[in-house]
C-alpha cells in the first residue's frame, strides 16, 4: 500500500537541540497527523493539522501542514531524554473511508 | 485514564494454536481498527469495523478474523499463528472520519 516518505529515517542529537523531520506525499491529504511511538507501546496523537498552511503548536513541539496539502514538518524544540522514540506522520483523506496513510517513521535518540 | 485498553499486553502461543486479543473502548466510537506492526515498521491495517460492518484489507490474511459483539469490544482471532503472524497488534477506534486513538498494543510472541 501507499506510505509517506518520512525523513530522517533517525536522528541521534544531544538534549537541548532542536529537532525537525518531515513527511512528503505524492498526493493531497485533507488532514495531517503526528503520532510519537514510545517503545513497546502504541502510537500516541501529537498533533492533528486540517487546513492548508495551518501551524500548531503543542508545548515544545510545532507542526505545519503543508500549502500545497502534500507535505507535513514536525518540530520539536529544546529536546529532553523522554522525547525518544518512533515518531509517524500520517495522512487522512475525507473521502470514502478514511484510512490512515502512515509515513515511514523518524526514529530519535536522545543522548543526555 | 486509558480509552482504548487492548489486552493481554504480551500474549505468546504456539505454533497453529488459535488465540484471541480484546481490545475495549470507553470512548464510544463507532469506528474499530486492527493493525499489525512488525519491527519498528509503520502499523498495517488489517480490518475495520465501521458500526457492526465488517471491512477486510485486500491482503489481510484469512487466517486473521476478527469479531464485534458491541459497540465497546472488538477481537482479533488467529486462528492458526505461524512464526510469521509474531508481531505488535494494535487496535485504534474513531468517529466516522475522526481522528484514530489507539490503544496500547498486544505483543504477541509464536514459538
Amino acid at each position: 500500500g501507499q506510505q509517506l516518505n518520512q525523513s530522517p529515517q533517525s536522528m541521534f542529537i544531544q538534549e537541548g537541540e532542536d529537532v525537525s523531520m518531515n513527511c512528503t506525499s505524492s498526493s493531497i491529504f485533507n488532514t495531517w497527523l503526528w503520532y510519537k511511538q514510545d517503545p513497546g507501546e502504541g502510537p500516541v496523537l501529537l498533533i492533528a493539522l486540517y487546513k492548508a498552511g495551518e501551524l500548531t503548536s503543542n508545548g515544545r513541539l510545532t507542526a505545519q501542514f503543508g500549502i500545497t496539502r502534500k507535505d507535513s514538518f514536525l518540530n520539536i524544540s529544546a529536546s529532553i531524554p523522554s522525547d525518544v522514540g518512533i515518531y509517524f506522520c500520517a495522512g487522512q483523506r475525507d473521502t470514502g473511508f478514511q484510512k490512515l496513510v502512515f509515513g515511514t517513521g523518524t526514529r530519535l535518540l536522545v543522548s543526555p | 485514564d486509558a480509552m482504548v485498553i487492548q489486552n493481554p499486553r504480551y500474549q505468546v502461543t504456539q505454533f497453529g494454536k488459535p488465540v484471541t486479543l480484546s481490545c475495549s473502548q470507553t470512548l464510544n466510537h463507532n469506528v474499530m481498527y486492527w493493525y499489525q506492526q512488525k519491527s519498528s515498521q509503520a502499523p498495517k491495517l488489517l480490518f475495520h469495523y465501521y458500526d457492526k460492518d465488517f471491512n477486510n484489507e485486500a491482503d489481510t490474511p484469512d487466517n486473521f478474523q476478527s469479531r464485534r459483539p458491541n459497540t465497546s469490544f472488538c477481537f482479533l482471532d488467529i486462528r492458526s499463528p505461524g512464526l510469521g503472524d509474531a508481531a505488535m497488534y494494535l487496535c485504534a477506534t474513531s468517529t466516522t472520519g475522526g481522528i484514530q486513538y489507539f490503544g496500547a498494543g498486544t505483543r504477541l510472541s509464536v514459538l
